[in-house]
């Protein structure tokens, strides 16, 4: 079944604690991004990866990193989470941007709070 | 910057209806794309429009853009319990993808 997974689904941590959100797609897709969604902020591009080894910043990238080391994986890393990361986080893939094939499939997202 | 503006925020409807939900934007671009995310759930994509006068239909939803109005429309013709959700549009420049603050549907029998 083609998908995007995400995991953990729910995180509880505390601050300052070091923790990754693994993304997953098996849809052999260039382009990866991720969004935070947050009441009253809507939804915010964080990061996004054109294909492997590129990777660039979004609306939002500040305690963010990411990696692009094979085209199916898109981690996102908070070195040093802080209470104002309490979100709920979408990761998506589509096989192109700037095409006709750029529809993108999100992932069920994850719930993460920060303590 | 880029701004996007979606109206109404919410949008209480009849079954049976017909309504439209617009998406500004501040910006020329000519890549725009529309969500559903139903509650709880996560983003749906529904239409990807990627030229001026583009015009997009699936089943009682239909989409268009005018670039030159900096405009999109999101059509609802005949509107279904079902299609009670948050729609989203977005607005990619130069991959810096923005969204509108969402419109919350609701179908009423």
């Amino acid at each position: 079944e083609a998908q995007v997974t995400q995991n953990p689904r729910y995180l509880i941590t505390v601050t300052g604690k070091k923790l990754t959100v693994t993304c997953s797609q098996n849809m052999n897709h260039e382009y990866m991004s991720w969004y935070r969604q947050d009441p009253g902020l809507g939804l915010r591009q964080i990061y996004y990866s054109m294909n492997v080894e590129v990777t660039d910043k979004g609306d939002v990238p500040e305690g963010y990193k990411v990696s692009r080391k094979e085209k199916r994986n898109f981690p996102l890393i908070l070195e040093s989470p802080s209470p104002n990361q309490t979100s709920l986080y979408f990761c998506a893939s589509s096989f192109q941007r700037g095409g006709p094939r750029e529809t993108q499939y999100f992932g069920p997202g994850t719930r993460l709070l920060v303590l | 910057e880029l701004k996007v503006e979606q109206n109404p925020l919410f949008l209480s409807m009849q079954e049976g209806k017909n309504y439209t939900i617009y998406c500004n934007y501040s910006t020329t671009s000519d890549r725009l794309y529309w969500y559903r995310q139903d509650p709880g759930k996560s983003l749906e994509s529904l239409f990807v429009l990627l030229s001026n006068g583009a015009v997009k239909q699936e089943g009682r939803l239909m989409a268009s853009l005018d670039t030159k109005a900096r405009l999109s429309t999101l059509h609802i013709t005949a509107a279904v319990h079902d299609l009670s959700a948050t729609y989203f549009c977005a607005v990619d420049l130069n991959n810096d993808m923005r969204f509108g603050a969402g419109t919350r549907l609701t179908v009423k029998p």
